[in-house]
């Protein structure tokens, strides 16, 4: 159980267009998602927190109105990187909370999604 | 602001030997620790976890780690590795039990010779 799925897992895109990344819990309801990016030979850096029917919470430093997060339902929450340039380039990686857990401490990470921008 | 370094980039052990992967962390009150697991193709998971009480933790898949308040340390082992043991780990930690608020370190790469 527990299961986080992402999609695309690999996504080539042009410079100056969107892509949307997509962070599904598979098997269990998710009030509360994470978005972290990961770069080369480095650590997770965590972008943004979404719950469930509100707006996400971005981390310092990160840009609200380029990585566009949407948790619309309990299953599913979508990362959009607008007017992409070669510099967004990374591996973005999510993660999802149980609605039930009472464990803040509690996540499940999905396999990531190798985003290219050309 | 909280800190983990993981000082080995890159270790190779064979298999059935011991392993102990390091982590130092730089925090001033009470941290919350963490390790996880990051196979390719995967998604990071969760070996194990400190938050208080015995200092010594045991995680699944046979990994335990230790808290050393005095060397600001929380060092992974296993005492004998597996040949799936092969992957990215990853050392947190963080300001209280919201995992998803962590800093993480930037990872220790295994290789596991046969």
């Amino acid at each position: 159980g527990a299961v986080v799925s992402q999609h695309p897992s690999r996504v080539i895109c042009k410079s100056g267009t969107s892509v949307k990344i997509e962070c599904r819990s598979l098997d269990f309801q998710a009030t509360t998602m994470f978005w972290y990016r990961q770069f080369p030979k480095k650590s997770l850096m965590l972008m943004a927190t979404s719950n469930e029917g509100s707006k996400a919470t971005y981390e310092q430093g990160v840009e609200k109105d380029k990585f566009l997060i949407n948790h619309a339902s309990l299953t599913l929450s979508t990362l959009t990187v607008t007017s992409a340039h070669p510099e967004d380039s990374s591996f973005y990686i999510c993660s999802a909370r149980p609605g039930t857990s009472g464990r803040v401490y509690e996540q499940y990470f999905g396999p990531g999604t190798r985003l290219t921008v050309t | 602001a909280q800190s983990v370094t993981q000082p080995d980039i890159h270790i190779t052990v064979s298999e059935g030997a011991s392993l102990e992967l390091r982590c130092n962390y730089s925090y001033g009150a009470t941290p919350y620790l963490f390790w996880y697991v990051q196979s390719p193709g995967q998604g990071l998971q969760l070996l194990l976890k400190y938050f208080s009480g015995d200092t010594l933790v045991q995680g699944i898949k046979g990994f335990e780690a230790e808290f050393k308040r005095s060397q600001s340390s929380f060092n992974l082992r296993k005492p004998s590795v597996h040949w799936s043991d092969a992957a990215e780990y990853f050392c947190a930690v963080g300001a209280d039990t919201n995992a998803g608020k962590s800093t993480f370190g930037d990872g220790t790469t295994l290789t596991v010779k046969p």
